[in-house]
């Protein structure tokens, strides 16, 4: 099993539209968590931390299941500007810095 | 945050060669990363770059083949050393204050080896 798991995707939806995405980590000691977003060849920036309350930032909805050991990310009123690859990224932190990236979902919206 | 800068941004380069690849801050941070992304993939992370030390290798990363240096909290290199194909890639250099705290990457030097 790999230590942080996402569905590649693409998902294709149209703008306005509501779209989740899942992370799934496998390290129950992991202790960091973090959606970034990554456009074509480009670097990756932080788009949010993840907290264990969950947190907001406009738009955007972080969630963290420790229980399930999964984050998602929640994107409301989709815009064409949010076409991008969505990382997430889990460390175990504590002194033992092992970020570890998914592999990226990809998000295509579509006027 | 912090602004990084990557030089070159792109190269094409013989099999056998090696290219050194640098990395600048503008203020001093405390952690400095040395990641890799090759096509298609996620960022795979080849190194902590320590000041004034050794850098700490990721399992299948080795000094001989990706030496390091950071000589003081604001700069560090990255050289590819005896590039083969396979090396082909694109190399990122991150920050980050500690073990806890979000990273900011550099835009990424794209690596294309003949």
């Amino acid at each position: 099993r790999k230590e942080v798991e996402q569905d590649p995707g693409p998902f294709n939806v149209p703008e306005g539209a509501t779209v989740a995405f899942n992370c799934t980590y496998s390290n129950s000691a992991s202790q960091s968590f973090f959606w970034y977003r990554q456009d074509c060849r480009k670097e990756p920036k932080l788009l949010m931390s993840v907290y264990s309350s969950g947190n907001e930032d406009g738009r955007f909805t972080a969630q963290l299941n420790r229980a399930s050991q999964y984050i998602s990310l929640l994107i409301r009123d989709s815009k064409l500007s949010d076409s991008a690859t969505y990382l997430c990224v889990v460390n175990l932190g504590g002194g033992s810095y092992i970020p570890t990236f998914g592999r990226g979902t990809s998000l295509i919206v579509h006027p | 945050s912090a602004v990084i800068s990557q030089k070159p941004s792109r190269d094409i380069c013989q099999r056998g060669t090696s290219l050194t690849i640098q990395c600048q801050v503008d203020s001093q941070v405390t952690m400095m990363f040395w990641y890799r992304q090759q096509p298609g993939q996620s960022l795979t992370l080849i190194a902590t770059a320590n000041q004034g030390s050794e850098a700490t290798y990721e399992s299948g990363f080795v000094i001989d083949k990706f030496p390091i240096s950071r000589p003081n909290l604001t700069f560090s290199t990255l050289t590819v050393s005896n590039m083969s194909p396979e090396d082909s890639s694109i190399y990122l250099c991150s920050v980050g204050e500690s073990s806890y705290n979000e990273q900011f990457f550099g835009p990424g030097t794209r690596l294309t080896v003949l």
